[in-house]
């Protein structure tokens, strides 16, 4: 158990849909990393928040957004949905915003969309 | 362009080999570089990594890895394999000022028992 929680575990949903995936960086930690996992596209930077600030956006797409909260908590959400958009999607957290940082990550939400 | 390149793929083994997986960046300036395993049905969590100092790093469960940096190269090696060492593994680069890492499309491995 890396302290990082992800939820939901799994999602099914339809296209065009919106949905909110949630992440709980482990206690002390002011970094949250979102990543997207797919078969084709292996494991791919989304964005990077640190303490409410976004850091860093990778291959994130305009229907995509994120937030992080006070509470440090951070939100990906994903909206006007598309078949390719079905991915395990996950968070990772980390003390401070620094490259030789260790990243822990959370379990990973797969989404499926029909 | 900042980038990791994994050679193989997938990689089948049987217990008691020995392992090498292949690992490639491109990135400009000071790296820092990992190795993730994720087992399967779980999270990716750190096998080692390499910031500065010998190149030569020791990790978890008998793993090392050498840094080359005429090679640019960051392979993963241990002398003898399980079969709980089926796993994917990934190779990730970052720079001290990154926000990001970047990750290789990782490299599935099958230990036959």
């Amino acid at each position: 158990d890396s302290g990082v929680t992800q939820t939901p575990k799994h999602l099914i949903t339809a296209t065009g849909q919106r949905v909110t995936l949630r992440c709980s960086p482990r206690s002390g930690d002011l970094s949250v990393y979102w990543y997207q996992q797919s078969l084709d596209q292996g494991l791919q930077f989304l964005i990077h928040y640190y303490n409410g600030e976004e850091r860093a956006k990778g291959n994130i797409l305009e229907r995509f957004s994120a937030q992080q909260f006070p509470d440090l908590h951070s939100e990906l959400n994903l909206s006007s949905l598309e078949l390719g958009d079905s991915a395990l999607y996950f968070c990772a957290s980390s003390v401070v915003s620094a490259g030789y940082n260790e990243q822990f990550f959370g379990p990973g939400t797969r989404l499926t969309v029909l | 362009a900042q980038s990791v390149s994994q050679h193989n793929h997938h990689v089948i083994l049987s217990e008691a080999a020995s392992l090498e997986l292949g690992c490639n960046y491109s990135y400009g300036g000071t790296v820092n570089l990992f190795w993730y395993v994720q087992y399967p049905g779980q999270h990716l969590q750190l096998l080692l990594k390499y910031f500065s100092g010998d190149p030569l790093v020791k990790g978890i469960k008998g793993f090392e890895a050498e840094f080359i940096k005429s090679k640019f190269s960051f392979n993963l090696r241990k002398p003898s394999v399980q079969w709980s060492d089926t796993a994917e593994y990934f190779c990730a680069v970052s720079g001290n000022r990154d926000d990001k890492i970047i990750f290789g499309k990782g490299t599935r491995l099958h230990i036959l028992p």
